[in-house]
């Protein structure tokens, strides 16, 4: 089955510096990754996804890129503020087989100002 | 829409008892997935439903947990008997199928589960 690793698991940065998560997967059947961001005590919420026939994809400060040859993905968060504070998980699927989202084990990032 | 409505918001139980978990997807959503989240293992897969069929029980630790899906609005997740090492976040999340795949992948608000 599918199997997402990510890193780092903590990340630090002043308030105005950028952000990269980066995550591994090990299906090459994967067609689909979405990013969610989890605040503390809350459910998990997507913020941005990018399907397989594209490399980039950004929504504002967020952006997330794609290289399937080597089978990995990355969130890069421009411009971070206080409250992009949270826990952010990767995770890949099967997107037209309907199948469920296997998640990386998650990134704390520490927004400091 | 609600969204996905999960109960109890807290549950707390003492070492061996039966414990059950609650979850109404979002209307007209045809899948069905049960979470557990906890920092050492982060959020992982227990079991999904398509069609209130399940799918997939890889994920199930073990023979204590079991879960239902008896029709299309309710689905239960039973921990019998607890051990302390069950303590975590328990989320439920639907979505459905559309023409081209799957959308509305939503979580609840999860059930955080302590065993004593």
């Amino acid at each position: 089955g599918e199997n997402v690793e990510q890193h780092p698991s903590t990340l630090s940065v002043q308030e105005g510096d950028s952000a990269v998560i980066k995550c591994t997967y090990s299906d090459s059947a994967s067609n689909y990754f979405p990013w969610y961001k989890q605040e503390l005590g809350k459910r998990p919420q997507l913020i941005i996804d990018i399907r397989s026939n594209v490399g980039e994809k950004k929504d504002q400060r967020i952006a997330v890129t794609l290289n399937k040859t080597a089978k990995h993905f990355s969130l890069h968060i421009t411009e971070t503020q206080p409250e992009d504070s949270a826990v952010y998980f990767c995770a890949a699927s099967k997107w037209q087989a309907g199948t469920a989202l296997i998640f990386g084990k998650g990134t704390t990032l520490s927004v400091s100002s | 829409d609600a969204g996905v409505i999960q109960s109890p918001r807290h549950e707390v139980t003492e070492m061996g008892q039966e414990v059950t978990l609650r979850c109404k997807p979002i209307s007209g959503h045809d899948y069905l997935f049960w979470y557990r989240q906890t920092m050492m293992r982060g959020l992982e897969l227990l079991i999904y439903f398509n069609n209130n069929v399940p799918i997939d029980d890889s994920g199930m630790p073990e023979d204590r947990f079991s879960a239902k899906m008896p029709n299309a609005s309710f689905s239960t997740l039973k921990i019998q008997p607890s051990e302390p090492r069950d303590s975590a976040v328990y989320f439920c999340a639907s979505s459905f199928q559309t023409g081209t795949g799957q959308a509305g992948y939503t979580f609840g608000s999860g059930t955080r589960l302590t065993v004593v």
